[in-house]
């Protein structure tokens, strides 16, 4: 079984300042990894993914993350955040092999104040 | 533009009632999943499917079902309705294979429960 931690339920942060969003997962099989945004009163919408190869991926918005396999961690930055960055986004796993169903974890909330 | 729908957007009922909510799709995704959504738990999975005529609980299945009659469709039923399904539900969907590893979400139904 699959399990995801995010490590901060909420995350406060200015405008123009850089931000991280940390996730650490548990499985006893490999898995690929995914952040997820939500907007207010919306569903869930892909930022980015990691299925192998390069341990940095570029997502949209200008984020990225990266896969650190011996720390079991995929950790999402953004250099500089933007109002219109505030939201909810999720850290999510699906074992590899096929069974496609994704673990979220709880989810971090992200305030950018002016 | 292919897309995800559910409906109704919104909907309240009584404990012990029947209530279904719809999930339609238009990707021609094989799989397709049920999610709900509560703070503090992030996204836990209630159904899913892979295909025609093929449902498997998730971990929170219990008063919940599906039926896949067709590609498009996977209807969620509360048997009898509980405050305690007081949430926001998700459905989801994915083509099969590892480099379609991206589920597409609807806008969600908030169901209250009373």
């Amino acid at each position: 079984a699959q399990s995801v931690t995010q490590l901060d339920s909420q995350v406060p942060v200015f405008e123009e300042a850089p931000v991280e969003l940390r996730c650490n997962y548990s499985s006893s099989v490999s898995v690929y990894l995914f952040w997820y945004v939500q907007y207010p009163n919306q569903g869930l919408q892909l930022l980015l993914k990691y299925l192998s190869g390069s341990t940095l991926v570029k997502g949209i918005n200008g984020f990225e993350a990266e896969f650190n396999k011996s720390q079991t961690s995929f950790h999402l930055r953004k250099p500089s955040v933007h109002i219109s960055d505030t939201a909810e986004y999720f850290c999510a796993v699906s074992p590899q092999g096929g069974s496609e169903k994704l673990v979220f974890g709880k989810g971090t909330k992200l305030t950018v104040n002016p | 533009d292919a897309e995800i729908t559910q409906s109704p957007r919104h909907k309240i009922t009584e404990t012990g009632r029947q209530v279904t909510l719809a999930c339609h799709q238009t990707w021609n995704h094989n799989n397709m999943f049920w999610y709900r959504q509560d703070l503090g738990h992030g996204l836990r999975l209630i159904h899913y499917s892979y295909g025609v005529q093929d449902t498997n609980k998730g971990e929170v299945s219990d008063g919940y079902s599906v039926s896949r009659s067709n590609t498009e469709d996977l209807p969620l039923t509360l048997e009898s309705a509980a405050s305690s399904q007081t949430s926001v539900y998700f459905c989801a969907s994915s083509a099969t294979g590892i480099m379609n590893t991206e589920a597409f979400f609807g806008q969600g139904t908030r169901l209250t429960v009373v």
